[in-house]
């Protein structure tokens, strides 16, 4: 059975540093890998979608890298804002494709500071 | 962009009654879900739906059921609220091997 972790649970930055967040997962098997934000009360924000052939996505100040042989992808969020305080998950599916394989992180909560 | 809209942000119900969640997504996606969001347990798959008026059971469908009898809108009832039922209901959509989208989430609060 799939499993994914997100390590840390909780982190804080000052305003305008590069960080990394980290999801692992369990079952090198996958058909994509998903980033999500989600606000307090509100619902997933997708940010982006790489699938199992490609190694990186772009978009603005994000960019997630997957290693599908080590378990492991990064989100990097360059020059941190305090609009991107948010816990961000990650959610992994299945090499089948089928949306039943869908396994989520419980996600880091980051803070950044101004 | 995908739109996926959620009938209500907050509910309030009292054990006993039945309730419904809807959910509608306008980008033609066969598969739709509904979760569950607790803290400390994360999100958990209620139901998921691949084609209208087929479902399929998740990981937690005990009083619970659901309704798609429109590809674009997908219910959950809840037969009979109970308090153990209050939690954060996302639904989502998503084509097959894509990404998945949630839409904005009801809180619901079972008294």
């Amino acid at each position: 059975k799939q499993e994914v972790t997100q390590i840390p649970a909780a982190l804080s930055v000052p305003e305008g540093e590069n960080l990394v967040l980290n999801c692992s997962f369990t079952d090198s098997a996958i058909y994509n890998l998903q980033w999500f934000r989600q606000d307090p009360g509100k619902g997933l924000t997708s940010l982006l979608l790489i699938q199992s052939s490609q190694r990186e996505q772009t978009s603005g100040r994000l960019n997630a890298s997957l290693d599908k042989s080590s378990g492991r992808s990064t989100l990097y969020i360059a020059a941190s804002q305090p609009g991107d305080s948010a816990t961000y998950l990650c959610a992994v599916r299945g090499s089948s494709g089928s949306a039943r394989q869908l396994t989520f992180g419980s996600g880091t909560q980051l803070t950044v500071l101004p | 962009d995908v739109k996926v809209t959620q009938s209500s942000r907050y509910l309030v119900k009292r054990t006993g009654e039945k309730v419904f969640l809807e959910c509608v997504q306008d980008m033609d996606h066969e598969n739709m879900f509904w979760y569950r969001q607790d803290p400390g347990l994360g999100l958990r798959l209620i139901y998921f739906s691949y084609d209208v008026k087929m479902k399929e059971k998740g990981d937690i469908p005990e009083g619970y059921s659901v309704s798609r009898e429109k590809k674009e809108r997908f219910s959950l009832i809840l037969e009979s609220a109970s308090t153990n039922q209050t939690s954060m209901y996302l639904c989502a959509s998503s084509l097959f091997g894509q990404g998945i989208f949630f839409g904005p989430g009801t809180r619901l609060t079972v008294l």
